[in-house]
């Protein structure tokens, strides 16, 4: 079945580094793109979104990166501070048969070294 | 805005119990309720679909007649573990989606444990 799934499962980076975190999706006729980030214990907390008719899409200090050739989107992280280091899940938005619906990817441990 | 709170955040109970979860969006109506669950150090798999005065749609291979799905109002989901066992121990988290818009806005999830 379609699935989106990420490259790197961890990520260690210094602090003030830029992050860069890869989802690769498989579904060629999705169009939104989610990225969340989950904290120890707690619900996932939305970052930023993409449409398909766009390649990029910026937030405070977050940059989306969507490749709709190679099917893979990037989330860019830049001056990355220790309140940072959590659980980075891209998710993927399609139709269900009945609603829409998101996959998650297996999500990337994102660690920030003081 | 668009905050969804979770109630209880933590439960423990015995095998064999019913334990119900409630889902509530707080400063928005939300048409669309979604459930999902997730193990330790996995993602997040969704379980159901709850629309807003009808019947939940279930994923395959989750058991509609053990975790029943209500939604009676644009604000409140439940989802009632029923017969719990040991194996349905997991972290719950729902999440609603703002009516006219795509975004999921996700609780801050339900621990449950199944003793």
């Amino acid at each position: 079945g379609e699935s989106v799934g990420l490259h790197l499962p961890t990520l260690s980076v210094q602090e003030g580094d830029n992050s860069i975190i890869n989802c690769a999706y498989s579904n060629s006729a999705s169009d939104y793109f989610i990225w969340y980030k989950q904290e120890s214990g707690k619900g996932p907390q939305f970052i930023i979104d993409i449409r398909s008719n766009m390649d990029k899409r910026q937030g405070q200090r977050v940059t989306v990166l969507l490749n709709k050739t190679v099917k893979h989107l990037s989330l860019q992280i830049a001056a990355t501070q220790p309140g940072d280091s959590a659980v980075y899940f891209c998710a993927e938005k399609g139709w269900g048969g009945s609603n829409y619906k998101l996959t998650f990817g297996k999500g990337t441990l994102l660690t920030v070294n003081p | 805005g668009a905050v969804v709170s979770q109630h209880p955040s933590r439960v423990i109970c015995k095998s064999g119990t019913s334990v119900k979860i409630e889902c509530r969006s707080l400063d928005f109506q939300a048409t669309t309720m979604f459930w999902y669950r997730q193990f330790p150090k996995q993602s997040l798999m969704l379980m159901a679909t709850s629309n807003e005065g009808s019947k939940a749609t279930y994923e395959q291979g989750v058991e509609k007649d053990k975790f029943l799905i209500n939604h009676a109002s644009l604000t409140l989901s439940t989802l009632t573990v029923t017969s719990a066992h040991p194996e349905d121990s997991s972290f719950y988290i729902c999440s609603a989606n703002r009516v006219g818009t795509d975004t999921q806005y996700f609780g801050p999830g339900t621990r449950l444990t199944v003793l």
